[in-house]
Formats: C-alpha cells, structure tokens, sequence
C-alpha cells in the first residue's frame, strides 16, 4: 500500500506555529488521524477523526481537512513538541491502514 | 487506565518465524470496545500496519504481509500475540502492539526485532 505524502520536515521558532500536511486518496475518503513520536519514544497520537483531541493533549494542538488533504497545525510551538509525526488513514481499496512518510519537527 | 507491553526473541534467523506477545492491563483482552494490532517501524523509517483482530476472532491483515501473518489471542493470559513466517533482514523493526481500530490508542512501548544469522 502506497504511503501518505508529508513533507519531509518543518522548522518553527518557538511560539510560532507549525503547519504540517498529509496528502492522498484516501485522506478524502476517511477519516485521518495524526501521531507525535518523540526521540526514541513510542507514537502517541494527538488528533483522531480529523479535528478530535485526545484526553490529555494540548489545545495548541489542531487538525483540520480539505479534500485530500489533512492539515495538523500546532499553535504556540514549544521544545518540547519536537519529533517525528505521522499521519494515517484507511485505504477500502486495499482493506488496510496507511501512514504518511512522516514529518520532523524541529523547534529552532 | 489500558497499558499494553511487548516481549519475545530480540534476534531471529533468517527464514524463520518472529512471534511476539502483547500483554494487556487495565482491560479485558475479551473486551468489545477494542480491536488489537501490530504495528512495526524499521530503524530511522516510518510506520506500517500489520493487522488487527476483533474479540471474536475477526482479523485484518496488511495485504503486502497477508501470507505470512497471523494474530490471534489468548483469553487465559489476557494477551494477543503477533506471528510473521520466513522473516528476511527487511522485517528488522521495532515492533508496537496497539489498541483500537483506526485510532490507534494506546502503543506499547516497543520491542526492537533484528533479523540476522
């Protein structure tokens, strides 16, 4: 199953905001979710069915979609929102879960 | 509060079988508010979904692994586990075990497979 493009990575200052996107068929078919994985941490995942936050996960956290495109916005970047991020979705056509190539954050 | 944990082999051989375990706390692995699933990662590189199962036994494999997959649980040790047959150096990865379908939540922390002679 073909991955999800992202961009390969996003610098931000802190307190700026970071805008990272996921692109594919299937992100407008279904409902796309969105993981943080910190450095040598499991993925943890900080907005589900598009725009819904988790328990326990910042407000500066957002997603949003438009057509084919999942949009994960973090308002008010801080250090420690530096990691990798992935998005996913569900593929009907091949009846499986697919992830985006990943993003890496880097709070300069 | 659901907390889930890996273990098995951290080395297999070429051509041989990886079985994994998850252990399940703070829920029944019987439960039908959950689905369970593998995800793997090879080092430096993205996710990739193995497959899932029901409570009833229903599972969902990723076509590209479909062959040689299987997951299944066992109800007396409130676990599910997670074999892959004839494994290749391509299948070094670290290993997650997650709840739920499609919102993936929790994640184990992870157990790092390598395939080697």
């Amino acid at each position: 199953s073909s991955d999800l493009t992202q961009p390969p990575s996003v610098s931000v200052s802190p307190g700026q905001t970071a805008t990272i996107t996921c692109s594919g068929n299937e992100v407008g078919k279904t409902f796309a979710s969105w993981y943080q994985q910190r450095p040598g941490q499991s993925p943890e995942m900080v907005i589900y069915q598009d725009k819904q936050r988790p328990s326990g996960i910042p407000g500066r956290f957002s997603g949003s979609k438009s057509g084919n495109t999942a949009t994960l916005t973090i308002t008010g970047t801080q250090a420690m929102d530096e990691g990798d991020y992935f998005c996913q979705a569900w593929n009907s056509d091949t009846v499986s879960f697919v992830f985006g190539t990943g993003t890496k954050v880097t709070v300069l | 509060h659901l907390q889930l944990q890996e273990s098995g082999p951290g080395l297999v051989k070429p051509s041989e079988t990886l079985s994994l375990t998850c252990a399940v706390s703070g829920d029944s692995v019987s439960s039908t508010s959950f689905y369970w699933g593998w995800i793997r990662q090879p080092p430096g590189k993205g996710l990739e979904w193995i497959g899932s199962i029901y409570y009833g036994g229903t599972t969902y494999y990723n076509p590209s692994l479909k062959s040689r997959v299987t997951i299944f649980v066992d109800t007396s040790k409130n676990q599910f586990s997670l074999n892959l047959t004839s494994v290749t150096a391509a299948d070094t990865a670290v290993y997650y075990c997650v709840a739920r379908w499609g919102t993936f939540d929790p994640w184990g922390q992870g157990t790092l497979v390598t395939v080697a002679s």
